[in-house]
């Protein structure tokens, strides 16, 4: 079935420091993959849809400038978290869909552990 | 506005008794649901599915309930198992394009007592 990998699988970084997060569809095309956010017992909030070619579209009250989303492949998508605070401590995940499975076919990460000290 | 509502935040079942989880939708125009099973720190887990022109779907021990009407569907698990132990959040989708996100619950923990 469809493999969706995330990397890394959790990260600690110092205030003010970048990080980026890898989600790559291994054996299949994704040219649209979504990020989502995940508090502490809460839902799953989506960021932003990251397109192949072009820009993300974000959702409202998601920042484009602290958020940079990079689709520059088919089966590649990068989530750079800039000058980290510990506000953005979090778990993100990603999520592609192999049209090939229909709409069953939304298939996750295992999922970033950012930790911002 | 949530669109999707899990309003029951945990349940606890007896292994081997039925699991049933709830969720409500405002949004008409889904047309697909679905049901993510997801442990601590790893991503989601796709569970099973459920288009607007079924009522009812069922793979093993999972069933999935579509009551369009109401809004409502629901996903019962039965024999529920100690494995089932986990928070299960309930998604819907507008379309099939995949172009269009999931929109999430905000889950149920679900607890199975052996």
């Amino acid at each position: 079935g469809a493999v969706v990998s995330q990397h890394p699988s959790w990260v600690i970084c110092k205030s003010g420091t970048s990080v980026k997060i890898e989600c790559r569809s291994l054996d299949f095309q994704a040219t649209t993959m979504f990020w989502y956010r995940q508090f502490p017992k809460k839902s799953l909030m989506l960021m932003a849809t990251s397109n192949e070619g072009s820009k993300a579209t974000y959702e409202q009250g998601v920042e484009k400038d602290k958020f940079l989303i990079n689709h520059a492949s088919l089966t590649l998508s990068t989530l750079t978290v800039t000058s980290a605070h510990p506000e953005d401590s979090s778990f993100y995940i990603c999520s592609a869909r192999d049209r090939g499975q229909g709409n069953i076919g939304y298939t996750f990460g295992s999922g970033t552990r950012l930790t911002v000290v | 506005d949530q669109q999707v509502k899990q309003n029951s935040p945990s349940l606890s079942v007896q292994e081997g008794r039925i699991s049933i989880l709830n969720c409500d939708y405002t949004n008409s125009m889904f047309d697909y649901f679905l049901w993510y099973k997801k442990y601590p720190a790893e991503g989601p887990t796709f569970l099973i599915s459920i288009s607007s022109i079924k009522d009812k779907n069922e793979d093993g021990r999972f069933t999935v309930f579509l009551n369009k009407s109401a809004k409502h569907l629901s996903l019962h698990i039965v024999p529920s198992q100690p494995g089932d132990s986990a928070v299960y959040f309930c998604a819907a989708s507008q379309g099939y394009s995949g172009n269009t996100p999931l929109v999430f619950g905000k889950g149920t923990r679900l607890s199975v007592i052996a």
